[in-house]
């Protein structure tokens, strides 16, 4: 079945430090990608995608490229703020068109000034 | 645009008793999902609806959970009789379907459930 593995948090970074937090995931097909944020208190919200591999996605600073050779699809930001402490999720969809989410366990960030 | 809705925001009840989650979706939005998200792991699906019909429920425990959406609008989760183990977050999520493919998921704030 799908699976998608990220690196065990929590993370805590200066402010303007580099960030990269590790996915790696297993599915069978094509699946598409995702980044979701959660913020304290608040819902799930989609960061970035990718739908096929090579393909980059980003949004408010942060990337991540789909490497199907290596299944990953790790989330980078160049310099961190304080208002990107959340925690993170990388997911999956099958592409067999239920676009059904598969979840990693989540990374939280702590940005501290 | 409204988000999707959902009620309570926090419940908190004894092992063995009842209890319902109510979710409106975000208007329009013919999928509608359930996640259950326990502390320290990402959500889980558990069941998807397409309009009023189940497109996939193969993760939830029927014995004691069911869920129905009979409008094709809003829907209700209910656990009966609940365990120690449902204590998680339930989340909601919306999306619309179009072109014979589902879009992007837009999730509600979650109802946080404690199981005494």
């Amino acid at each position: 079945g799908n699976s998608v593995t990220q690196m065990e948090g929590p993370v805590t970074l200066s402010e303007e430090a580099f960030l990269t937090i590790n996915c790696t995931y297993t599915a069978t097909g094509y699946p598409s990608l995702f980044w979701y944020v959660q913020y304290p208190g608040e819902g799930l919200q989609l960061l970035l995608k990718a739908t096929k591999a090579d393909d980059k996605g980003s949004n408010k600073g942060f990337e991540a490229t789909y490497r199907k050779e290596t299944t990953s699809f790790h989330l980078e930001k160049g310099s961190v703020q304080v208002s990107d402490s959340a925690v993170y999720f990388c997911a999956l969809s099958d592409g067999a068109g239920s676009y059904q989410l598969t979840f990693g366990k989540g990374t939280k960030l702590s940005v501290i000034p | 645009e409204a988000g999707v809705a959902q009620s309570p925001r926090y419940k908190i009840i004894e092992k063995r008793q009842s209890v319902a989650f109510w979710c409106n979706p975000i208007s329009g939005h013919a999928t509608l999902y359930w996640y259950q998200q326990i502390l320290g792991q990402g959500p889980k699906l558990l069941i998807q609806f397409q309009n009023n019909g189940v497109v996939d429920d193969s993760q939830l425990p029927k014995d004691r959970f069911s869920a129905e959406r009979l409008k094709g609008v809003d829907s209700t989760l209910k656990i009966q009789p609940a365990k120690l183990e449902d204590s998680a977050v339930y989340l909601c999520a919306s999306s619309s379907f179009s072109g014979g493919a589902y879009n992007e998921q837009f999730f509600g704030p979650g109802t946080r459930l404690t199981v005494l």
